[in-house]
């Protein structure tokens, strides 16, 4: 089971970005998945949200209206539009597996090891 | 938005000892909390998840408990790997909000 980040690097302020999340050796099209991200020395901070289908989507608020995050068969997105210096962070992908058929509690069980976006002025 | 405030900020503790971390919600999360681990420079790792259930291949050492808005992390016997920093998180409803995190220093 692994994921794998792309598409972080060097971008002007105003600027875009797409960031990618390969995934391999799980089904995919059964999981959430998620976006958290990290800025320098600090916590870390949730981003996004996607169902298996694509039909749902959550943002927080920071990144409402800039972020959209999408999904194919293989691999997660995350376009970035409209960036700041808040934004510059690593940018880590991780699978949702859900506990309890009731509670449907979702827990962040995979990570991939991040791609950092520097946002410059 | 659930605030998630984690207590103490940071500590310092030696190998073989043993390390609560806090961490409370501002309001009734049930136990819909996670615990995770990340080592300086590499990706988070999960912990414990829905409160108190310790997620597959993870240590004995680690143990979680609590539920409404207090919850703990116990880790038994601190081991060289575990200096490293630990966040909450709750999974309770939108936005998903992590606590501030707990840096565990080598004394």
């Amino acid at each position: 089971v692994q994921l794998a980040e792309s598409g972080g690097g060097l971008v002007q302020s105003g600027g875009s970005l797409r960031l990618s999340c390969a995934a391999s050796g799980f089904t995919f099209r059964s999981y959430w998945m998620t976006w958290v991200r990290q800025a320098p020395g600090k916590g870390l901070e949730w981003v996004a949200n996607i169902k298996q289908d694509g039909t749902e989507k959550y943002y927080a608020d920071s990144v409402k209206g800039r972020f959209t995050i999408s999904r194919d068969s293989a691999t997660l997105f995350l376009q970035i539009n409209s960036l700041g210096a808040e934004d510059t962070a690593v940018y880590y992908c991780a699978r949702i597996a859900i506990f309890g058929v009731i509670e449907g509690m979702h827990i962040m069980d995979v990570w991939g090891q991040g791609t950092t976006v520097t946002v410059s002025s | 938005d659930i605030q998630m405030t984690q207590s103490p900020s940071s500590l310092s503790a030696s190998v073989g000892d043993r390390v609560t971390i806090t961490c409370r919600a501002s309001q009734s999360i049930s136990t819909f909390l996670n615990w995770y681990r990340q080592r300086a420079g590499k990706a988070p790792q999960l912990l414990i998840y829905a409160a108190s259930n310790l997620h597959s291949g993870v240590p004995s050492r680690f143990s979680g408990s609590g539920s409404g808005t207090a919850f703990t992390l116990t880790i038994s016997s601190l081991q060289p790997e575990d200096f490293a920093t630990y966040y909450c998180q709750q999974s309770y409803n939108m936005p998903r909000t992590f606590g501030q995190g707990t840096k565990v220093e080598i004394e």
